[in-house]
């Protein structure tokens, strides 16, 4: 079954630690996107990538770092830097061309500061 | 400016009724498409329906219909027959034709009672 995996599930981050979550995708699909969702609010962009080595920063990049080297990975680093990391982290990827193309998502990473 | 807008407080509906869930949106670009998702208490956002700013005919998805009114920037979803399992947040979103980023709304909230 084509799908997006993201691990871990839960993910708990010390004061000052750089924190990992993965995201790899077997749909073939170019484009991959992050976002994060604080309690009862909407998804908010933080980066996208539309094609391999190359990626660009949402509305809310400060404070994330992110990669992708191969079509099917897109990992998100949350770095000491971003000072309210507490929130649910949710990739997605999608045909790159088309206004009619869905976004298909993971099923989410919780991160919390210990 | 906010592009997608959904302003409804949360709503209970009883099982097997229709329920109709707002959403507004705001773009200059003639190209655009609105999507529908469901998000359950467990997290994953789930693809329900798309609407084509060049589509004639309002799209239908088994019990969901998008009613959409162009002139009016509006692209209403509406479930027909709630079941228990439609209980969760419904997103409102669009993608540009100038980009591929989804911009989302700030969810409705939906629960169905027996």
């Amino acid at each position: 079954d084509g799908g997006i995996t993201q691990s871990p599930k839960y993910l708990f981050r010390k004061e000052g630690q750089n924190v990992t979550l993965s995201c790899e995708q077997n749909l073939n699909h170019d484009a991959m996107y992050w976002y994060r969702q604080d309690p009862g609010q909407g998804l908010r962009l933080i980066y996208y990538s539309q094609i391999v080595n190359d990626f660009q920063k949402g509305d809310i990049a400060e404070g994330y770092s992110v990669s992708r080297e191969k079509k099917e990975s897109f990992p998100l680093t949350v770095t000491s830097a971003q000072k309210n990391p507490t929130a649910f982290y949710l990739c997605a990827s999608s045909i790159y061309e088309g206004v009619n193309q869905p976004q298909h998502f993971g099923d989410g990473t919780r991160l919390s500061i210990l | 400016a906010q592009k997608i807008t959904q302003t409804q407080p949360g709503m209970f509906v009883q099982e097997k009724e229709a329920v109709t869930l707002d959403c507004t949106y705001d773009t200059s670009d003639p190209s655009y498409g609105l999507f529908w998702y469901k998000q359950p208490s467990s997290g994953e956002m789930i693809f329900l329906i798309y609407q084509g700013s060049y589509d004639q005919q309002n799209a239908t998805e088994g019990r969901y219909s998008l009613n959409f009114q162009k002139a009016r920037k509006s692209a209403n979803l509406v479930i027909s027959a709630s079941q228990l399992g439609d209980s969760a947040m419904y997103f409102c979103a669009m993608r540009e034709g100038r980009n591929n980023r989804l911009a989302f709304g700030k969810g409705n909230q939906v629960v169905v009672i027996p």
